[in-house]
């Protein structure tokens, strides 16, 4: 049981360039997020799932788009990056929102964009 | 929209005493639920203990308890007998019991405060 699992775990880009970051839980979760982590900000919801084909923004949207194709993956994309998207990436999972189900994270994607 | 303030953004504590963090926040709801996650170098995401809002029990783990306060808004976290292993960052964050609208489960988090145990 690998809980959630995040693809790549390092990556430095080149302004404008594009990168897809791969979150994948094998929990059976129907809740996934994507977070942005940045000194003295705490942790920043991008976008959320709630199930299989469906996708919603966050708080932090711009500059990033989603995909949830399959159940157990969420996919966030880099069309053309910029230096204020550097900063370290997590996913978390959910079985569901309600009462006090943990979310779970994964391992953080830390990305460089010069 | 709630929000979520950690206002010590370094505390340090002697191996085997005692350290509270402090966290307040801000929320027109009467029903949500608090957490204390941790973040060790490795980065990875602890949750360390959760707090109902309609308990009035104060959670505790092991070392690990709160100081709930409803009606001010406060929700600190103590960490009793410290250990080197509890050197790390600490957040705190907020989650609506309303599992619809614009909430869907997301956390909302504070700004962190880096714990620093010293032997």
């Amino acid at each position: 049981n690998a809980g959630v699992t995040q693809t790549p775990k390092f990556r430095v880009l080149k302004t404008g360039q594009s990168m897809t970051l791969l979150c994948a839980q094998d929990m059976n979760h129907e809740y996934m997020y994507w977070y942005r982590q940045d000194p003295g900000m705490g942790l920043r919801l991008i976008h959320y799932s709630v199930g299989e084909g469906t996708t919603a923004k966050g708080e932090v949207p711009d500059g990033y788009n989603v995909s949830r194709l399959k159940k157990q993956n969420f996919l966030l994309g880099l069309e053309s990056a910029a230096p204020s998207q550097t900063s370290v990436y997590f996913c978390a999972s959910s079985y569901s929102p309600r009462s006090s189900y943990e979310q779970y994270f994964g391992p953080g994607t830390r990305l460089t964009v010069t | 929209a709630q929000t979520v303030t950690q206002s010590q953004p370094e505390m340090s504590v002697q191996e085997a005493e005692t350290v509270t963090l402090s966290c307040t926040y801000d929320t027109s709801e009467s029903d949500y639920y608090l957490f204390w996650y941790k973040q060790p170098p490795s980065r990875q995401m602890i949750l360390v203990i959760r707090q109902e809002a309609y308990k009035q029990q104060n959670a505790t783990e092991n070392r690990f308890s709160v100081n709930f306060q409803k009606a001010a808004k406060s929700f600190s976290l103590k960490i009793s007998d410290s250990q080197l292993g509890d050197a790390a960052m600490y957040f705190c964050a907020y989650r609506s019991s309303n599992a619809g609208g614009t909430s869907y489960g997301k956390l909302t988090f504070g700004q962190g405060t880096i714990l620093t145990v010293h032997p």
